[in-house]
């Protein structure tokens, strides 16, 4: 089954850029939605295909996606950004499997 | 406004069955494929199971395969995933999620959630 590789934590300071990244084999070639998820709170997409934004979404939020690796660039981070960030794609090759990667926890110092 | 609120966790015995419930609000629940998605304690996201808007495609997690059945009422614009035979592994909050349109599996609304627990 296909995996997607995130770190678990990332760390960065108010007003710098935070990158989160999620490997995949050929994840390039297939379309990565991110999601912010606030401890206690729903997840909340906040990137789909790849590097489109939903409504409502702030554009310090953007995201690129090529070869192995898929990338979540949050600019001038604030402290509402804190939260855990996950990747996910639809596995085509498989049975409509939908697959997540396992989290990463971006604190703002 | 979009809302989906999911009802019907609870605490249930290894091996019991428990249903879930999930009503939209706010949008033509018809003509969306509709998902359950997954999150154990202190853990990721896992999906469970996704549901097309008339019903004709549903898809299974291998994990619940052949104990999960998915299933909606459009009449209703409710959404119900049937869980039988459950394991402590099944613990976790249950959310019920909105595919987007343009998008293959791609979550844009997501409701609060529901826990299910699973103990003796």
């Amino acid at each position: 089954s296909y995996v997607l590789t995130q770190p678990p934590s990332v760390s960065v300071a108010p007003g710098q850029t935070a990158r989160i990244t999620c490997g995949g084999n050929n994840i390039g070639s297939k379309s990565v939605h991110w999601y912010q998820q606030k401890p206690g709170q729903a997840p909340v997409l906040v990137v789909y295909d790849d590097s489109d934004r939903p409504s409502g979404i702030p554009e310090r939020f953007s995201g690129s996606n090529s070869g192995n690796t898929a990338t979540l660039t949050i600019s001038r981070v604030e402290a509402g950004d804190e939260a855990d960030y996950y990747c996910q794609v639809w596995d085509s090759s498989s049975d409509h499997h939908v697959v997540f990667g396992g989290g990463t926890k971006l604190t703002v110092l | 406004e979009v809302q989906l609120v999911e009802s019907g966790g609870g605490l249930v015995k290894p091996g019991g069955s428990l249903r879930l419930s999930c009503a939209a609000s706010g949008f033509t629940f018809s003509s969306y494929s509709m998902n359950w998605v997954r999150q154990a304690p202190g853990k990721g996201l896992e999906w469970v199971s996704s549901i097309s808007s008339s019903s004709s495609y549903i898809y299974y997690a291998d994990s619940v395969k052949g104990r999960f059945t998915i299933s909606r009422d459009n009449a209703k614009n409710s959404l119900y995933l049937q869980m039988n035979s459950l394991r402590a592994e099944d613990t976790a909050v249950y959310y019920c999620a909105r595919e987007a349109v343009s998008s293959t599996s791609c979550y844009d609304y997501w409701g609060q959630g529901t826990l299910v627990t699973v103990s003796s």
